[in-house]
């Protein structure tokens, strides 16, 4: 299985602030990297997919970069829902894996 | 839009088989990869399987001895089958669209989440 570790694990973070997520695999999937977002009691939402293509309907000051191993995803600057837990996926080879997660909290 | 919405028990006793089923609604069952993935409470998320449109499944080898996902195309729903249960299975279970065009096989659609408890 191709392990998937975010970092960090937690952050706090103040509005308008400029976050970053990293996501390592345990080998490369090329591009196929996907990114999450997660509020309390509801589904993930897709919010990057292939590495770099923004999902439809997802505010633009969502990016995400990289290739192979290492991944990030940039938020350029925090509004107040944005406040919530970020995964990355690989979709590379089944079994199909997680990171994590990433929980971002208001400073 | 695309739509997924799950259905079942919300308990199962220790041992039993977990049963869900997993209604689309707004976009067609051809040329999908259709999937189950939960989540433990205040945990992470574990994909669990899939099942393609053709039929053919594929499932987490850390689940696959217990594992059956179907499809019944006709009525627009999947289901999954979990076997033998523990608490260990206590989790919100989610179904979810992946899109078999693309390759980086992201879940782009996902149903609301049933919470499943094992418990006796």
């Amino acid at each position: 299985d191709i392990q998937m570790t975010q970092s960090p694990s937690s952050l706090s973070a103040s509005v308008g602030d400029r976050v970053t997520i990293t996501c390592r695999a345990s080998q490369s999937i090329s591009s196929y990297l996907n990114w999450y977002q997660q509020k309390p009691g509801k589904a993930p939402n897709l919010l990057i997919y292939d590495t770099s293509s923004l999902q439809s309907g997802v505010p633009s000051r969502f990016s995400g970069s990289g290739s192979g191993t290492e991944f990030t995803l940039t938020v350029s600057s925090l509004q107040p829902e944005d406040f919530a837990t970020y995964y990355c996926q690989q979709g590379y080879s089944t079994p199909w894996t997680f990171g994590q997660g990433s929980k971002v909290e208001i400073k | 839009q695309v739509q997924l919405q799950e259905s079942g028990p919300g308990l199962v006793k220790p041992s039993e088989t977990l049963s869900l089923t997993c209604t689309v609604s707004g976009g067609p069952i051809s040329g999908n990869y259709w999937s189950w993935i939960r989540q433990p409470p205040g945990k992470g998320l574990e994909w669990i399987g899939y099942i393609y449109y053709s039929g053919t499944t594929n499932y987490n080898p850390s689940l696959k001895s217990r594992v059956t996902i179907s499809l019944d195309a006709s009525k627009n729903r999947f289901s999954l089958k979990l076997r033998s249960v523990t608490a260990a299975d206590t989790a919100v279970y989610y179904c979810a669209r992946v899109v078999g065009a693309r390759p980086s096989r992201e879940f782009d659609f996902w149903g609301q989440g049933t919470l499943v408890a094992v418990s006796s």
